[in-house]
């Protein structure tokens, strides 16, 4: 078991183009999860899927945002027409069904925009 | 609202001392999980330890420990015998599946 694996590490883009962003989760945990941290502040949730289906979306995720987890394996998030305030690490992160065991998170994706 | 309150931005702490980082949240709801999640420097989340809340007795892992006033609406976390590699930014954080993190304390330890 790898961990949970996101890739790219980094990305910069110029704004008003789109990104995509790939999280692999751990493969026993039916749960997955995405946050988005901005320096020097605590993650704040976008989004989670049990399975392949999307349970929850903040009000934070806007209608540029948009999230998939065809399968129930890998999910991606995608971020459309980028603004230079999308600029933040990414997080995915997951789980067992059942909230006590916590969330493993991957690494993150940093995006700048330019 | 739901909101983590981490009310410590920055502390410090000698190798080999003890420190208390404190937590309070607000929530309507009756059961949830708490948790303490600690981030290194450019390094990902790691869990350092969980709490049911219907629970009385206070979470243990090793040098960690935590004081769970649920009335109170508190969550600190205690860290005994501090040492260099506990350096890190420590998230407190609650919920049942989607969780609510706080705005984090950055903790430096001294040799």
């Amino acid at each position: 078991d790898t961990g949970v694996s996101q890739n790219p590490r980094h990305k910069i883009t110029k704004r008003g183009q789109n990104v995509t962003f790939r999280c692999d989760p751990i493969s026993e945990h039916n749960r997955l999860y995405w946050y988005r941290q901005t320096l020097g502040q605590g993650p704040e949730f976008l989004t989670y899927f049990q399975n392949e289906a999307q349970l929850e979306k903040s009000r934070l995720l806007s209608d540029r945002f948009s999230a998939e987890r065809p399968k129930g394996s890998f999910s991606t998030l995608e971020i459309q027409r980028t603004e230079q305030g999308d600029s933040a690490m990414y997080l995915c992160a997951s789980s067992p069904a059942g909230g006590f065991y916590g969330y493993t998170f991957g690494s993150g994706t940093r995006l700048t925009v330019v | 609202a739901q909101t983590v309150t981490q009310s410590q931005p920055e502390m410090s702490v000698q190798e080999a001392e003890t420190v208390t980082l404190s937590c309070t949240y607000d929530t309507s709801e009756s059961d949830y999980y708490l948790f303490w999640y600690k981030q290194p420097p450019s390094r990902q989340m790691i869990l350092v330890i969980r709490q049911e809340a219907y629970k009385q007795q206070n979470a243990t892992e090793n040098r960690f420990s935590v004081n769970f006033q649920k009335a109170a609406k508190s969550f600190s976390l205690k860290i005994s015998d501090s040492q260099l590699g506990d350096a890190a930014m420590y998230f407190c954080a609650y919920g049942l599946s989607e969780l609510i993190f706080g705005q984090g304390t950055t903790l430096q330890v001294k040799p």
